[in-house]
């Protein structure tokens, strides 16, 4: 299984863009990349998810260096509402147990 | 859709006692998997089911069993529950095609005494 490295927190300001960067050396060939955020007293929301090269969607985006042994989840413009905790995942065809790693607390100040 | 549902949202047990968490999905989703949630960590897998009739064990399997009769129900059952499984339980399910993009429960909050 892979394991993924996150930094434990960050902080940033309202109207900023917000990178977090997770390290997935192992990863596999068939392994997806994803991304989580958790609010407190709920459970993960699924952000976005990508094999290599670059996706977005509404919310954020996600870019893949050509070795995939990383990612970086970009989310432009935060808002306080966008506190949470994110989590990096890898996984695919060659597993189907999705672990989560310890996260990303991610503050967001006025 | 009601998505997923957990019941109950909250439990207290005495040590020794064992109980059931229920999860529901109503989205024919094939994936199932039960988390924990100790307070200020992340999620450890401790189930998952990848179709009716299968399961297998996740990162912390012990003191737990699970069973998937159905395509839409997958609970959780604490054999002989201990202080060390007070937690915030989370059920999750994804599609078979798409099964890293998990939708989660509102979770169960357990407190083992």
């Amino acid at each position: 299984l892979a394991k993924t490295t996150q930094p434990i927190s960050m902080d940033s300001y309202e109207g900023q863009e917000v990178n977090i960067t997770c390290s997935h050396n192992n990863i596999a060939t068939n392994d997806y990349i994803t991304w989580y955020q958790q609010f407190p007293s709920q459970g993960p929301r699924f952000i976005i998810q990508g094999y290599k090269t670059k996706v977005t969607n509404e919310v954020a985006s996600l870019f893949i260096p050509a070795d995939r042994k990383s990612s970086t989840l970009s989310l432009p413009r935060v808002s306080l509402s966008d506190t949470a905790v994110y989590y990096c995942l890898v996984g695919g065809d060659s597993s189907y147990k999705l672990i989560f790693g310890s996260g990303t607390r991610l503050l967001v100040r006025p | 859709n009601a998505g997923v549902t957990q019941t109950p949202k909250f439990q207290v047990l005495k040590t020794g006692q064992s109980m059931t968490l229920q999860c529901a999905q109503d989205m024919n989703h094939e994936y199932m998997s039960w988390y924990r949630q100790d307070p200020g960590m992340g999620l450890r897998l401790i189930h998952y089911s990848v179709g009716a009739g299968i399961t297998d064990q996740g990162e912390v399997p012990n003191g737990y069993n699970v069973s998937r009769s159905t395509t839409e129900d997958f609970p959780l059952r604490l054999l002989s529950a201990a202080p060390s499984q007070t937690s915030v339980y989370f059920c999750a399910s994804s599609s078979g095609l798409e099964y890293n993009e998990q939708f989660f429960g509102p979770g169960t909050r357990l407190t083992v005494l």
